[in-house]
């Protein structure tokens, strides 16, 4: 069936250093992946997304990596800030045209 | 100046019940969904709508009915509430049904009592 997930549950990193969150997908006709973030108490927000034909794409302090042949997506964070503190979720949209979403992952940032 | 909105924002309510959430966006978007967000997190979707049409209808029991009476606005009707029920309820919209990102709502707490 179809899955997404998380490797890890929370992830506490010190402000200002770089944060990586990862994904493993297992439907292989996903072609479309986004990255959103969910503050406490509010719906997710998107934060960046990426093709299957595009295995890099760069955004404000964040990044995305794609790589099909493991199924693995990635989001980078630069110079983590308080305000990143969120549940971060990945999800994909494959030839079902659900968005189907990762268990989330819990950032935590230390000041 | 809302993109997605949804209401209420928190629901209380008696087992047995019938209640009503109301979303509506305002992105001229074609496509709108109703996710359900349990106590983990888990985000999981239930229905979605393209251009008032079902086009995707997860196994969710028959008391949960969507009606969309316009390509704007998705309400969620549910019967005979159970406290399993009781979860976070977000409404979202795409511009397609595919390949585009979902803009979603602040999200609607049901509490089944």
């Amino acid at each position: 069936g179809e899955s997404v997930g998380l490797h890890l549950p929370t992830l506490s990193v010190q402000e200002g250093d770089n944060s990586i969150i990862n994904c493993a997908y297992s439907n292989s006709a996903s072609d479309y992946f986004i990255w959103y973030k969910q503050e406490s108490g509010k719906g997710p927000q998107f934060i960046i997304d990426i093709r299957s034909n595009m295995d890099k794409r760069q955004g404000q302090r964040v990044t995305v990596l794609l790589n099909k042949t493991v199924k693995h997506l990635s989001l980078q964070i630069a110079a983590t800030q308080p305000g990143d503190s969120a549940v971060y979720f990945c999800a994909e949209n494959g030839d079902t045209g659900k968005l189907i979403f990762g268990q989330g992952t819990t950032l935590q940032v230390k000041p | 100046d809302t993109a997605v909105s949804q209401t209420p924002k928190y629901l209380v309510t008696q087992m047995g019940n019938d209640k009503s959430i109301k979303c509506e966006q305002n992105l001229g978007h074609d496509t709108m969904y109703w996710y359900k967000q349990d106590s983990k997190k888990f985000l999981k979707i239930m229905f979605s709508y393209n251009n008032k049409e079902l086009i995707i209808n997860e196994t969710v029991p028959n008391r949960f009915s969507p009606k969309s009476p316009d390509k704007a606005h998705l309400n969620l009707h549910i019967n005979s509430l159970e406290l399993g029920d009781s979860a976070v309820y977000f409404c979202a919209s795409s511009q397609a049904n595919r390949g585009t990102e979902a803009f979603f709502g602040q999200g609607t707490r049901l509490t089944v009592v």
